[in-house]
């Protein structure tokens, strides 16, 4: 089974409203990344927060890990049309190592 | 621009045909990947190459073979598909020690086999 659960499934939201999306996960991690893809194509890095740190910052991105609860959200705030596009947690990855990724959540921004 | 470039974007082959999809990145990374995804799924590990030595096989079929011919290129090689292998491909590549930078993938190679 995937590592990572994420919802909801599909948010659809008006431009310069704040988008949050959840991620849980099973297992004891090291890191927990998330990526952003555009109408299918390739997957791009946005943010990786580490075991030890509880919240991280990116330009419109904030990232929250609680390990206790073994989920994480990430916030993006004032929304563009330009984010639409399908957001997946991953986790994983140490050294050569496997990144799995969630289920992904499809977010729309309507201008 | 992707540094992790893909070669073909897109590729309809039948089931009895030999092709191979290709990866290149130039960013001295020393582990690159193979993922499959399907619509609407997410991207699900297939193989991984770590100093050109595959480390890892998620049990993929042996109609898929992959190949790292060097540190900068990373082949998989397809045969004999069945119509649900039709998928995006995609490859990955990574430095350890420089985690925080997370993955960097390619644009994809869209299959399709008739």
């Amino acid at each position: 089974s995937q590592q990572g659960e994420e919802d909801p499934q599909a948010l659809s939201i008006q431009e310069g409203e704040n988008a949050t999306m959840n991620c849980s996960y099973k297992t004891s991690i090291n890191n927990l990344q998330w990526y952003r893809q555009n109408s299918g194509r390739g997957l791009v890095h946005l943010i990786l927060i580490r075991s030890n740190e509880r919240e991280k910052h990116s330009g419109r991105l904030r990232v929250t890990l609680d390990t206790s609860k073994k989920s994480s959200s990430l916030l993006i705030t004032a929304s563009r049309a330009a984010d639409t596009a399908s957001y997946f947690c991953a986790t994983g990855g140490t050294s050569y190592g496997k990144l799995t990724f969630g289920q992904g959540t499809i977010l729309t921004v309507h201008p | 621009d992707t540094e992790v470039t893909q070669t073909p974007k897109h590729l309809v082959m039948g089931m009895t045909n030999k092709k191979s999809l290709k990866c290149e990145q130039h960013m001295g990374h020393r582990a690159m990947y193979w993922y499959k995804q399907k619509a609407k799924k997410p991207p699900e590990l297939m193989f991984v190459y770590s100093y050109e030595k595959l480390s890892i096989n998620e049990s993929v079929p042996s109609r898929f073979s992959p190949e790292c011919p060097n540190s900068s290129l990373l082949n998989l090689h397809l045969h004999a598909l069945q119509p649900e292998d039709s998928a995006l491909y995609l490859c990955a590549s990574s430095e350890p020690g420089r985690t925080h930078y997370g993955y960097t993938f390619g644009s994809g190679t869209r299959l399709t086999v008739v």
